[in-house]
């Protein structure tokens, strides 16, 4: 099946700083999606993005399906970004079209 | 609009009892999912379904019963809990292929 592998694993920020976030996979994808799992554990939908690029207030995301890579931008941190962001795809030969998550980016903003 | 909805929030069982979990949906959406998350990982699929009446195994299928009988409703059975099936159970739903996935708020599952 598909591999989907996040870096950096964890990342400790101070707020108002800046940070990238890699997903990369291992095959060809139909869907790409960014979530957020907040500290109550609720998975939020952050984006939908197969390919290309969209923002949303002060996060963005690429999505460059030709080198199987999504990049998450967060801007201007604030400590309510702190959580997990997960990277899930599915590909055109998942059952059902599941989605594989990867192991997830833990993210720790600091007053 | 309640999006996907999950009952209970919260349950703890005794090892060997049963119990099921509902998933509803209220977008009349085609596909829904049963995922489990474990300490530290991201999610595994354990059963879908991509219609009323019909449901498929994902990765994890072992010990778990699913019914699709209506379509805004997709519920997942435990038989007979044992403590390896304590986790976070998500249910999801999506209108069809490439659409995404919108996931309720989780249930917490404790087997003692």
């Amino acid at each position: 099946g598909i591999q989907v592998e996040q870096s950096p694993p964890d990342l400790i920020l101070q707020e108002g700083a800046n940070s990238t976030l890699r997903c990369n996979f291992s095959d060809s994808v139909n869907n790409l999606q960014w979530f957020h799992q907040n500290p109550w554990g609720q998975l939020i939908n952050l984006f939908y993005i197969p390919s290309g690029t969209k923002q949303n207030g002060r996060l963005s995301a690429t999505t460059v399906a030709t080198e199987r890579y999504s990049l998450l931008y967060i801007s201007s941190s604030q400590t309510t970004d702190s959580g997990v962001y997960f990277c899930a795809v599915d590909g055109p030969k998942a059952a059902g079209n599941k989605l594989t998550f990867g192991g997830g980016t833990r993210v720790l903003v600091k007053p | 609009n309640a999006g996907v909805t999950q009952t209970p929030k919260f349950r703890v069982l005794k090892t060997g009892q049963s119990m099921t979990l509902l998933c509803a949906q209220d977008m009349n959406h085609e596909y829904m999912y049963w995922y489990r998350q474990d300490p530290g990982m991201g999610l595994r699929l354990i059963h879908y379904s991509v219609g009323e009446g019909t449901t498929a195994k994902g990765e994890v299928p072992d010990g778990y019963n699913v019914s699709r009988l209506k379509k805004q409703n997709f519920l997942l059975g435990l038989e007979s809990a044992a403590p390896s099936q304590t986790s976070v159970y998500f249910c999801a739903s999506r209108k069809k292929m490439n659409q995404p996935q919108h996931f309720g708020d989780g249930t917490r599952l404790s087997i003692l």
